[in-house]
């Protein structure tokens, strides 16, 4: 089992609509979890974190954790051609101290 | 600088042969981070320092790979008699302390292609 899974996609989108990207995790002592943005030859950044079960929004982004079932989202509403990208889960194992771990991400292509 | 540096951009390289990839860090972030990117896939832990000393080094695939950070700012990694499996996107991040390091700022990569 990977310790991180995403569907690689490519999720399809149309402008307009909610993009729901999906994560689970192998640790179960992750306390922290973080998305990242990676647009096609360009470096990660950052979009958000997550510490605690439930939902965290911020602006169009929602995260979602559920730590029992080890499952992670982010949800985009009203989702944009600019959000096209690839979208990075990187849980913060306990075991693995100060080092995110991330899945191989989800392909989001957004429609106009 | 503004942000994470990393130099060069590009190398290609011939199999066997020594290279350098160079990482300047936000100015003031003590965190450093090498991580490599191939194709497909997501970053792949390769070392951390916290100042000058290598926190953790347990991601670097071999004693083929070395990293240095000699002054708690620039830092290099080392790649010895390179091989084609080693061609990917060398990416350096920075953190202000390392704790919590989801704040991690991203340099651009070098991409190493070994012939």
């Amino acid at each position: 089992q990977k310790e991180v899974e995403q569907n690689s996609g490519p999720l399809s989108v149309p402008e307009g609509a909610i993009a729901s990207l999906n994560c689970t995790y192998s640790d179960r002592g992750s306390q922290s979890f973080f998305w990242y943005r990676q647009y096609s030859g360009k470096s990660p950044e950052l979009i958000m974190s997550i510490y605690s079960n439930g939902d965290k929004e911020d602006g169009r982004f929602t995260a979602q954790l559920n730590k029992a079932s080890q499952y992670v989202s982010l949800l985009i509403r009203d989702s944009q051609p600019s959000d096209s990208a690839t979208y990075l889960c990187a849980p913060l194992p306990m075991e693995y101290g100060n080092k995110l771990v991330f899945g191989a991400g989800t392909i989001l292509r957004v429609k106009s | 600088g503004a942000g994470v540096s990393q130099t060069p951009s590009n190398k290609v390289t011939e199999k066997g042969k020594y290279v350098e990839l160079r990482c300047d860090p936000i100015s003031g972030h003590t965190a450093l981070y090498w991580y490599r990117q191939s194709l497909g896939q997501g970053p792949e832990f390769l070392i951390y320092f916290q100042g000058t000393g290598a926190a953790d080094d347990s991601g670097l695939p071999n004693d083929r790979f070395f990293a240095v950070r000699p002054e708690g700012s620039v830092s290099t990694l080392k790649i010895q008699r390179t091989e084609r499996g080693d061609s990917a996107v060398y990416l350096c991040a920075s953190s202000l302390t390392g704790i919590g390091p989801g704040e991690l700022f991203f340099g651009e990569g070098s991409r190493l292609t070994v012939l």
